[in-house]
Formats: C-alpha cells, structure tokens, sequence
C-alpha cells in the first residue's frame, strides 16, 4: 500500500489566493513525522514545514500551515497569500521512527501547483 | 547555507561511459546516505542507502551492478552509474539524515544526460 497519496496531479491558483494541497499516509507507528518540500523546475528540495506525529498543534511557517488529522490520517499543506514563485512541484513525505532504515522519506506522487496573476 | 554538497550538477556524456556523482556532508557527519531518482514530472524513488564503511543497502529492482555506491569516509558517498545508457537519463539526488531538530537534507541533484 502507498504510504503517502497525493490525490492532486495538478492545483492552479490565483495570486494572492489560499491553496490546499492534500495529502494522506498510512502507518502503523505511534511515532513518525510528516513534511512538505517544494521541488522548483531547478530541481532541488526545498524544506517547507514540518509535523510530528505528537504535536498536538498544527505546525506553521510563514505562508505555510500544515492541517494535521490524525485520526485521518491528512496532512495537508495550506499556502496563504500564494505567490508567483510558489508555482512548483509539492511533495508531501513521511519518516517512520521504526523501521530497517532510520531517517528514510516516503514521498507521495506529487503536485503541481502553478499559481497565475 | 547548504549542509549537504552534490556534484556534478549536470552531466552530458556517451553511451557506455561510467558517470561519478559525489554527495559530501558538509559539517557534519553522515554514516548513512539516501539516495534517489526521478523521472520528469514523477516522485523521487529510493534507490539504495549507502552506510559508512559496510555494503549498500539496494531497493528492489535496482541493478547493484549498474550503481555502485561507495561511502568511503563519514562525509562522502558516491553513486557511479556504470557503462551508463540512455534509459540512465534521469535526475540524481542525494540526502542525508537529519540531526536532532534538522529537516533532512538533500544534495541540489544531478541532470544526468547520456546521449
């Protein structure tokens, strides 16, 4: 089973506008963490927010808010005030504090976000 | 500032040409690295963790012969594609685990072009 989904292929937004970018896992660890990278056309992964599986509030940075569910298992990703420079590639990931190998990312699929004016 | 350095960036060589690609931990250092691929316009895939001083760990499907990584010191893994074809053309990228409270890292990748 996927453990990251990324439903979205392709979001469009307008400047200035909020976006949503979904994003739902799958484990079985009590203890794990969730993060967004932004990938632009150049190609390098850009850290963007981060949740544990224990913070008990939504995480935020900036323009970045992450909308954690647990119970559903979503970690969405909202970008307020969208700009042109956030028109990139979006991957949501996921790192297991369990496993054979420690500090492997699970990405989902991705999403291209393309913002207009 | 970067804290994890890949080189080269891009790559354009002959079919049958083995292709290098460092990945160096800048200030700190890593006794595992990841590293990926990625096609245009799709997810970074696993491809093998490289652990300082002992074998690689390769994903299923991955040729060990066709990438062989090395992780020679505690701030240097390598990933060589061997007598690389045009179906190798792919896009590189390195990371290794976070320190305490840190993102992970990621290397900027390598375009790597056979022609």
């Amino acid at each position: 089973a996927q453990k990251i989904t990324q439903t979205q292929p392709g979001m469009f937004v307008q400047e200035k506008e909020a976006v949503t970018l979904d994003c739902t896992y799958d484990t079985s660890d009590q203890s794990y963490g969730l993060f967004w990278y932004k990938q632009p056309s150049s190609g390098e992964m850009i850290f963007l927010i981060y949740q544990g599986s224990y913070d008990e509030q939504n995480a935020t940075e900036g323009r970045y808010s992450l909308n954690f569910q647990k119970a559903r298992k979503s970690a969405n990703l909202v970008i307020s005030a969208s700009q042109l420079g956030d028109s990139a590639m979006y991957f949501c990931a996921m790192r297991e504090k369990r496993g054979s190998t420690l500090g492997r990312l699970y990405f989902g699929r991705g999403t291209q976000l393309t913002v207009w004016p | 500032g970067a804290v994890v350095s890949q080189h080269p960036s891009w790559v354009i060589c002959k079919s049958g040409t083995s292709v290098k690609i460092e990945c160096r931990s800048l200030d700190f250092q890593a006794t595992t690295m990841f590293w990926y691929r990625q096609f245009p316009k799709q997810s970074l895939m696993l491809m093998a963790t490289s652990n300082e001083g002992s074998k690689a760990t390769y994903e299923q499907g991955v040729e060990k012969d066709k990438f062989l990584i090395n992780h020679a010191s505690l701030t240097l893994s390598t990933l060589t594609v061997t007598s690389a074809h045009p179906e190798d053309s792919s896009f590189y990228i390195c990371s290794a685990p976070p320190r305490a409270g840190q993102p992970q890292h990621f290397g900027d990748g390598t375009r790597l072009s056979i022609l």
